[in-house]
């Protein structure tokens, strides 16, 4: 099983709609989860950060936590061509020597007119 | 405030030289990270460090392959005696570490070999 898991995609919606991104992870231990954007040929960008369970919003984005089902979740709401890009997810496990950051392989998201 | 620096942006080996990848993280950050991605793939884990000390390389390949962190000066990944499947996007990532785990990347080294 890895660690990070995420459909690849690619996810389309049409603008203006709600596109949802999910991602589980393996770790229980595990207490920091991330969402990172990256358009193609450049690096990641952290777009959220959530640590609790629940739901976190920031403008048009909303993460969801759910430990219990080891699932997190992004919301794009009012979806724009320039929400086009990869979203990757971070999980960060805990491991002998300390923590380490793990990615998913990312789900390509595609907004179209 | 500047983010985390890396360099060269771009870097073309012949097959059986050394690439030295360098890495600033942001200030106020003592933690690096280096992952490695290929063209259409996501990013692989290489090495988690501090400052004068390797927290987990458990993603670094056993030959050719070292990273250090010293108390002054970037971070640098070295690779040694490349081969043409080392052509690849090396990012570096900071963060504060201790508790705040928010990981910032550099623009990444394209690494080709010729």
């Amino acid at each position: 099983q890895k660690e990070v898991e995420q459909n690849s995609g690619p996810l389309s919606v049409p603008e203006g709609a709600i596109a949802s991104l999910n991602c589980t992870y393996s770790d229980r231990v595990s207490q920091s989860f991330f969402w990172y954007r990256q358009y193609s040929g450049k690096s990641p960008e952290l777009i959220m950060s959530i640590y609790s369970n629940g739901d976190k919003e920031d403008g048009r984005f909303t993460a969801q936590l759910n430990k219990a089902s080891q699932y997190v979740s992004l919301l794009i709401r009012d979806s724009q061509p320039s929400d086009s890009a990869t979203y990757l997810c971070a999980v960060n496990l805990v491991t002998g020597g300390g923590n380490k950051l793990t990615f998913g392989t990312g789900t390509q998201l595609k907004v179209e007119l | 405030n500047a983010g985390v620096m890396q360099n060269p942006r771009h870097l073309v080996r012949r097959r059986g030289q050394e690439a030295r990848l360098r890495c600033s993280p942001m200030k106020g950050h003592s933690h690096v990270y280096w992952y490695r991605q290929l063209p259409e793939e996501g990013l692989k884990f290489m090495v988690y460090l501090q400052k004068e000390n390797i927290i987990d390389e458990s993603g670094m390949p056993k030959e050719r392959f070292s990273a250090e962190f010293p108390k002054e000066g970037p971070s640098i990944l070295r690779i040694q005696q490349v081969v043409r499947g080392d052509s690849a996007a090396y990012f570096c990532a900071s963060s504060r570490g201790e508790g705040d785990t928010e990981a910032f990347f550099g623009q990444g080294t394209r690494l080709t070999v010729v």
